[in-house]
């Protein structure tokens, strides 16, 4: 079967950096997804990896390892607006969207 | 750009009746639109992925007769709940996918529907 899993929730501090792990197993791989989202709204786009590496984005920053299935979030200087849950999806052979549980993230002053 | 709106936002009804949520890509013609159902606390679940034109493809476990959704044209997909029921009650997000291969899913804002 195919599988996403991330930590169900994180804890961090105001100004600190976090990184959000993500591992996956799908039916191939055409990309994988960050998401952020706030509660009861919809998933706003952050980030999209398909080569191994890493992609910057101002305080975001998203890695990827193809060979070992795993992916992770870093966001650096912690803002407490950052607090929502970040979800990993990755995009199977069949351009389908598998999606993680989220990892809810709290930030405290 | 990229702007994908839905209607309504939130919506209460009553037990059999049925509601439409229409899911509109307002600057960019969207070939393939999703629908998904996101309980409390809970990920996303991808309903049905319906392309302009065609018949919509349901996930398993989702009732197309209870589920109907159109995409009548690259710009509008409407989902509509027929009879429903209280445990129908959630939040329905529905996304876009443009024509230029974007690898990027447009969210809309979503719709909560609460059925009494």
């Amino acid at each position: 079967g195919q599988n996403i899993d991330q930590p169900t929730e994180m804890t961090a501090t105001e100004g600190a950096i976090v990184q959000i792990n993500c591992t996956y197993q799908t039916s191939g791989f055409n990309g994988l997804f960050w998401y952020q989202q706030h509660a009861g709204e919809a998933p706003t786009f952050l980030s999209y990896n398909v080569l191994d590496g890493l992609e910057e984005k101002g305080r975001f920053s998203s890695f990827l390892s193809r060979s070992k299935g795993y992916s992770y979030l870093l966001l650096k200087e912690l803002q407490m607006k950052d607090s929502a849950s970040y979800l990993c999806a990755v995009r199977d052979r069949d351009y389908q969207l598998i999606w993680g549980a989220g990892t809810k993230l709290i930030i405290k002053p | 750009g990229a702007v994908v709106s839905q209607h309504p936002s939130w919506v209460i009804c009553k037990s059999g009746t049925s509601v439409k949520i229409e899911c509109r890509s307002l600057d960019f013609q969207a070939t393939t639109m999703f629908w998904y159902r996101q309980f409390p606390k809970q990920s996303l679940m991808l309903m049905a992925t319906s392309n302009e034109g065609s018949k919509a493809t349901y996930e398993q476990g989702v009732e197309k007769d209870k589920f109907l959704i159109n995409h009548a044209s690259l710009t509008l997909s409407t989902l509509t709940v027929t009879s429903a029921h209280p445990e129908d009650s959630s939040f329905y997000i529905c996304s876009a996918s443009g024509t230029s291969d974007t690898y990027e899913q447009y969210f809309g804002p979503g719709t909560r529907l609460t059925v009494t």
